[in-house]
């Protein structure tokens, strides 16, 4: 069946340094999404992501969905402490398959 | 907007009890309902498909009669864990695509932490 890979699985960083997780999938998606869950919390949505070659940002996070529709990418610029949680990608579509979810953790 | 509840958000209880657990759409209605599980430093497998009048669909080695699974109207949809044992204890959530919204976004509840002593 389908998979999504996500690397890597734990990101240790200074504040101020960025962050990149990288979303891996064995089959072309339609969309992709990514979610953010902070420590005891559960997922909130952050984006999708549906063109192929597609860029958004939001504030500091910019999501990039590859040209093939297969892989994804969400990099934070100057980390905060704010930042820290589990990131998730999944895809697609109402029966969402997740990663396995990158842990950052961000020291002051 | 886009509000899902679940409750009870914890439950405690005792090895071979059954545990009741609702996910409700607060100000939209859906059609479909997803039930996910997380285990610690894990990330959310899919469990089952909840669907509204009609039976719900089960994952790849998720056993169906241990958790029951009822999609009783437009804005809830429960989960009974039967007969519940300590490796049943897991955060249990509950995710909903607005039916009015289209596309694919899924709002998730805040979920519900089983022990199962």
């Amino acid at each position: 069946g389908q998979q999504v890979m996500q690397i890597p699985q734990y990101q240790h960083v200074q504040e101020g340094e960025d962050f990149t997780t990288y979303c891996n999938s064995s089959t072309t998606l339609s969309n992709i999404q990514w979610y953010k869950q902070r420590p005891g919390g559960h997922p909130v949505f952050l984006i999708q992501l549906v063109k192929s070659g597609e860029v958004k940002k939001q504030k500091r996070l910019t999501f990039q969905f590859g040209e093939a529709k297969k892989n994804s990418s969400l990099h934070i610029t100057a980390t905060q402490t704010t930042d820290v949680g589990t990131y998730f990608c999944a895809g697609p579509g109402g029966k969402l398959i997740f990663g396995q979810g990158t842990e950052l953790s961000v020291k002051p | 907007g886009a509000v899902v509840s679940q409750h009870p958000s914890w439950v405690i209880c005792k090895s071979g009890t059954s545990v009741k657990i609702e996910c409700r759409s607060l100000d939209f209605q859906a059609t479909t309902m997803f039930w996910y599980r997380q285990f610690p430093k894990q990330s959310l497998m899919l469990m089952a498909t909840s669907n509204e009048g009609s039976k719900a669909t089960y994952e790849q080695g998720v056993e169906k009669d241990k958790f029951l699974i009822n999609h009783a109207s437009l804005t809830l949809s429960t989960l009974t864990v039967t007969s519940a044992h300590p490796e049943d204890s897991s955060f249990y959530i509950c995710s909903a695509p607005p039916l009015e919204r289209g596309g694919d976004t899924q709002y998730f509840g805040p979920g519900t932490r089983l022990t199962v002593l």
